[in-house]
């Protein structure tokens, strides 16, 4: 079946930067867009950005340019998501999700999450 | 970029009653081209990621139970559970996939009244 298996958990001071994996398995992973959303501490949904596993191609959503980079291992089926000039803020769990052969669909499934904390 | 609007934040509900969450585009998720809507749903439990509910506004998942159906089109959405069970204690998520930048409705908290 169709799944993804994110990285573990992270503990990160300010300043750091982070690098969360995602795993894919159950399909062909060239064939479809890969989605990474966070959810911050009881709060909801927010969009950070989008890769195309066939070529590498990115579209970040413009809170995240600059500090967010979005790559692929086609050899391990895995997608990565680096984010630098980690803040309080950026406390959350991040998503991978999967899209469709598209770039504009819905998402299913999601990986698990992985919660990052940024803390001093 | 397009704001989702849900209504209500949150909404308590018997069990075996309607219940029904609202969602608002501040644009058209209308396609003219294919007339279709660029609108997904979600349900997420504590501890869990979203599930994907419903897409294209109207079409059920496979294996979501038929007493989750979407409706509307254009700007106004309505996820509806016909009869609701314990299992559906969750937030709810409307999801606009029509362009770039991806926005999310807020969230509603649906709880056993």
């Amino acid at each position: 079946q169709v799944q993804l298996v994110q990285s573990g958990a992270e503990v990160k001071k300010p300043g750091a930067s982070v690098k969360v994996s995602c795993k894919a398995s159950g399909y062909t992973f060239s064939s479809y867009y890969m989605h990474w959303v966070r959810q911050a501490p009881g709060q909801g949904l927010e969009w950070m950005g989008i890769i195309n596993p066939s070529g590498g191609r990115t579209n970040y959503t413009q809170k995240f340019q600059g500090r967010v980079i979005m790559t692929r291992d086609t050899s391990t089926n895995t997608v990565y998501m680096e984010m630098r000039s980690l803040r309080s803020e950026d406390t959350a769990v991040y998503y991978c999700a999967r899209g469709y052969s598209s770039s504009l669909s819905w998402f299913d499934p999601w990986g698990q999450g992985t919660l990052v904390t940024v803390s001093s | 970029d397009i704001v989702m609007t849900q209504s209500p934040d949150s909404l308590a509900v018997s069990l075996g009653e309607r219940a029904t969450i609202n969602c608002k585009s501040s644009q058209s998720l209308l396609y003219s081209s294919n007339n279709k809507n660029y609108l997904a749903w979600y349900q997420q439990k504590p501890g869990q990621p979203p599930k994907l509910l419903i897409y294209w506004a109207s079409t059920r998942e496979s294996g979501v139970p038929a007493r989750f159906s979407g409706s509307g089109s254009g700007t106004d959405f309505t996820l509806t559970i016909s009869s609701l069970q314990a299992e559906d204690v969750a937030v709810y998520y409307c999801h606009q996939f029509y362009t770039t930048p991806i926005t999310f409705g807020q969230g509603t908290k649906l709880e056993i009244k």
